[in-house]
């Protein structure tokens, strides 16, 4: 099936240890997301690809990173994890810059110690 | 930017009955509402979306209806099931921006049985 898969589902770093997280998608899709979203609350848009295109939310701290290797792939990079980090990064994907429908994968829950 | 405001935080009701959760949103340029709902630790799903050029839309238990005028946009959910129970977020896309979708913060649906 069509999809989008995130990897790990679960990851733990240490404060201050760079971590990277994995999204790929089967859909073809060209756009991609990413999302912070942290306990009861909204999904938090940090960046998205339009194709090779990135595009940074104003207020995604430095920290937080993003490649697109390919149409495929996308990874989010914390470089110097804080506790405050610690969150559930939801990836997404759209058909197109129309922004219509976004499909959301698992997510990936990070814990910082 | 859009900001999009989602009334109630929660709400109980009995299965069998009806819910209702409600948006406004500021940005009269935005054409694209959809809704989704997640379950705890899952993904958001899409369950319905409606764009700016309709007033309404139904899928078998689940309507929305879209004021533009007022700028407000409703999530209807008859004869309620416990399954039903989850975190229902709205969202707009502004017309400013192809690609990103602003949330509101969330209603947690409750539905007893």
């Amino acid at each position: 099936d069509a999809m989008v898969i995130q990897n790990p589902r679960y990851q733990v770093t240490q404060f201050g240890k760079p971590v990277t997280l994995s999204c790929s998608q089967t859909l073809n899709h060209n756009v991609m997301y990413w999302y912070q979203q942290k306990s009861s609350q909204a999904p938090k848009l940090l960046f998205h690809y339009y194709d090779k295109d990135f595009n940074n939310e104003a207020d995604t701290p430095d920290n937080f990173q993003s490649r697109r290797p390919n149409t495929s792939f996308c990874f989010l990079d914390i470089r110097s994890p804080g506790l405050g980090d610690a969150a559930m990064y939801l990836c997404a994907t759209s058909r197109d810059g129309t922004g219509n429908e976004q499909f959301f994968g698992p997510g990936t829950r990070l814990t910082v110690l | 930017g859009e900001n999009v405001e989602q009334h109630p935080s929660t709400l109980s009701v009995q299965e069998g009955d009806s819910a209702v959760i409600k948006c406004t949103y500021s940005d009269s340029a935005s054409n694209y509402f959809p809704w989704y709902k997640q379950e705890l630790g899952k993904r958001p799903q899409l369950i319905i979306d409606i764009r700016s050029n309709v007033g309404e839309k139904k899928d078998q238990r689940i309507a929305v209806t879209l004021n533009k005028t007022a700028k407000h946009f409703s999530l209807h959910i008859t004869e309620t099931q416990p399954e039903d129970s989850a975190v229902y977020f709205c969202a707009a896309k502004s017309g400013g921006s192809n690609y990103k979708l602003t949330f509101g913060k969330g209603t947690l649906l409750t539905v007893n049985p």
